[in-house]
């Protein structure tokens, strides 16, 4: 099975800081990796398919990169909205594997 | 527009099976497959297993092989998700979600509290 690894687990930030989160897959995954924002009791919501494309509806101020084994998610300009919990998973290979989770939090 | 509405609320005992409905409606049924997702509390997402909605072909995840059956019915535009032999450990909310390079439409989730 693919593991995936995100870091850091938890990320403080501000209003307006760029803020990166980082996806490392155990082997190649190609470009098949996806981004979701997970807000309390809501389910996950989809924000970038293969790697870097930008889902329909999602402010640009998000953005992914990477292929292989390292990947991405940008958010240039934090806003209030996106202070949740972020995941990253791989699509290449069954088991669909997530990481574990990256809680974004007001400093 | 895309929707996929899943049953209500399970408690069950140890031991029990469940089986959760995921209903779509908005697009074409057999044209996307859909995935399960559970979610423990406080925990991350876990991958369950995926079915073709338009033969039926499924694949799960080892860890729940033996336990799992997902299924659908065409005429309903439905897909189900049954795990038996419930423990403590499978409290979680489970989630059907459409697969579209990624996960892009999501049930509301359902909560299968596994108790005794």
């Amino acid at each position: 099975d693919i593991q995936m690894t995100q870091s850091p687990s938890t990320l403080s930030a501000s209003v307006g800081d760029r803020v990166t989160i980082t996806c490392r897959a155990s082997q190649s995954i190609s470009g098949w990796l996806a981004w979701y924002q997970q807000k309390p009791g809501r389910a996950p919501n989809l924000l970038i398919y293969q790697a870097s494309s930008l889902e329909s509806g999602v402010p640009s101020r998000f953005s992914g990169s990477g292929s292989g084994t390292e990947f991405t998610l940008t958010i240039s300009s934090l806003q209030p909205d996106d202070f949740a919990t972020y995941y990253c998973q791989q699509y290449n290979t069954y088991p669909c594997s997530f990481g574990q989770g990256t809680k974004l939090e007001i400093k | 527009q895309v929707q996929l509405v899943q049953s209500g609320a399970e408690v069950k005992k140890p031991g029990a099976s469940v089986k959760v409905s995921c209903k779509a409606s908005g697009y074409n049924f057999t044209t996307y497959f859909m995935h399960w997702v559970r979610q423990a509390p406080g925990q991350g997402l876990e991958w369950m297993g995926i079915i073709n909605p338009r033969g039926g072909s499924t694949t799960y995840a080892q860890k729940f092989l033996g336990r799992v059956t997902m299924t659908r019915e065409t005429s309903t535009s439905t897909v189900y998700m049954e795990l038996t032999s419930l423990r403590s450990e499978d409290t979680a909310v489970y989630y059907c979600a459409r697969y579209s390079s990624g996960n892009d439409y999501w049930g509301q989730g359902t909560l299968v509290t596994v108790s005794s």
